[in-house]
């Protein structure tokens, strides 16, 4: 089972506040990735970081920010939650270093559940 | 257009039974397939990645089957368990960059009754 960690599981929350989801892996992977997943769709990439001080917007445009100052640490940053950022928040990491076209294992957090009333 | 198509969208069966799921692609230039495990309010666990030269690939239950020629892939499912309930996800990765683009499917929601 892989060492990656999410807290809260779950948030329930008012519009307006700010909001910080954690995410730490204890498996030394330089990648992290963050994905938002609504009920019934596919996941789509909104960060990820290729090692410390890197970070980088995804496909799916947020306007949550993300910072990597250690290389076990991604917390995922809601300056002001409003209901339509209700959605469920995935972390994931994975190893580098090892040439293409070897698949890198891609290593999923439980998820946070995010609810903004 | 990527895309990863899953079918069926949900599918019930009952246990101890065997059950095939379907996923068809049109991620170009392809690297490789994986499916995924993903229960209720979890994140998702990997069972099978493969490459463009595989064509099949066993996880105890599970066995995965790939035609890159016709970019299909299945996931065959044997001897079901009420633990088997869950939602199975296609993810298809592209050549070309150090992150390797990662499309997924929508999921097929397996639900296996006594």
């Amino acid at each position: 089972e892989a060492d990656i960690y999410q807290t809260p599981r779950y948030l329930v929350i008012g519009t307006g506040k700010k909001i910080t989801l954690e995410c730490s892996q204890t498996m030394g992977h330089d990648k992290m990735y963050w994905y938002q997943q609504d009920p019934g769709m596919e996941l789509h990439l909104i960060h990820y970081s290729y090692g410390v001080n890197s970070t980088e917007k995804g496909d799916l445009s947020s306007e949550s920010t993300v910072s990597r100052i250690r290389t076990e640490h991604f917390p995922l940053t809601l300056e002001s939650a409003r209901p339509s950022h209700t959605s469920q928040y995935l972390c994931a990491s994975s190893e580098s270093g090892r040439a293409l076209p070897v698949p890198l294992e891609q290593y999923f957090g439980p998820g946070t559940r995010l609810t903004v009333t | 257009k990527n895309q990863v198509e899953q079918s069926p969208q949900s599918l019930i069966i009952l246990e101890g039974k065997n059950c095939t799921l379907q996923c068809n692609y049109t991620v170009s230039p392809f690297s490789n397939l994986r499916w995924y495990k993903q229960d209720t309010g979890r994140g998702p666990v990997s069972l099978t990645i493969m490459t463009f030269s595989e064509n099949t690939k066993s996880n105890g239950r599970y066995t995965a089957t790939l035609d890159a020629d016709t970019k299909q892939s299945s996931l065959h499912i044997t001897a079901s368990q009420l633990s088997d309930s869950a939602s199975y996800i296609c993810v298809v990765s592209d050549r070309g960059s150090t992150l390797g683009r990662l499309y997924f499917g929508r999921g097929t929601q397996l639900t296996v009754w006594p």
